[in-house]
């Protein structure tokens, strides 16, 4: 069965530091896996997702992840942040089972300090 | 534009009655979803549905109870069974279940019972 674990539930920032979000996942079979942004009040809006081409994932608004097996891990950075970024972020998991669903990790929420 | 629509965005209903929370997609998609989601909590999975006319429990699908009689429609009902039923509502849609098949979501109702 899949999980993942979200290191953090607040992590707090100096606008136009790097932005590093982390996530740790746990599969027996190669894994799919997603983050996703959610802002106050809002659904959640993908971000990038991984799917066994790239290691290096690029997603929208200047975030990437990078995928690390040997570390099971997706962490998800950002060079530089700014006041928009601040929200709830959420990694995922699923595999290649049709009937597997989506696992979401616990979010955590990202503050950015002027 | 292609999406997910709920609902309405803010409902109130006094403890013991029924309510039905809406949700249509033209997204073409055959899984829908509806989550629930609580202060400092992630998503809680509530019911799912991979075609028209079937749909399975998820993780808190006590007190809930769904239809999928069209591919591009899955109300929700919050029935009094349920014994804590103000939360955030979120309702999503994927091609299928599984796999690299990323869920997009609707804005969400916040449910509010008293």
């Amino acid at each position: 069965a899949q999980s993942v674990t979200q290191l953090g539930s607040h992590v707090s920032v100096s606008e136009g530091a790097l932005v590093l979000l982390r996530c740790n996942y746990s599969s027996s079979v190669p894994p799919y896996l997603f983050w996703y942004v959610q802002y106050p009040n809002q659904g959640l809006q993908l971000l990038l997702k991984y799917t066994s081409a790239a290691t290096l994932v690029k997603g929208i608004n200047g975030f990437e992840a990078e995928f690390k097996k040997s570390e099971t891990s997706f962490h998800l950075t950002k060079p530089s942040a700014h006041m928009s970024d601040a929200a709830e972020y959420f990694c995922a998991v699923s595999d290649y089972s049709s009937a597997s669903k989506i696992i979401f990790g616990s979010g955590t929420r990202l503050s950015i300090r002027p | 534009d292609g999406g997910i629509t709920q609902s309405p965005k803010y409902l109130f209903r006094k403890e013991g009655q029924n309510v039905t929370l809406s949700c249509e997609q033209n997204l073409n998609h055959d899984a829908m979803y509806w989550y629930r989601q609580d202060p400092g909590q992630g998503l809680r999975l509530i019911y799912y549905s991979q075609i028209v006319n079937d749909f399975q429990k998820g993780d808190i699908a006590e007190g809930y109870s769904v239809s999928r009689e069209k591919k591009e429609s899955f109300p929700l009902t919050v029935t009094s069974a349920q014994k804590n039923p103000t939360a955030f509502y979120l309702c999503a849609s994927s091609i299928e279940v599984g796999g690299p098949y990323e869920q997009y979501f609707g804005p969400g109702t916040r449910l509010t019972v008293t």
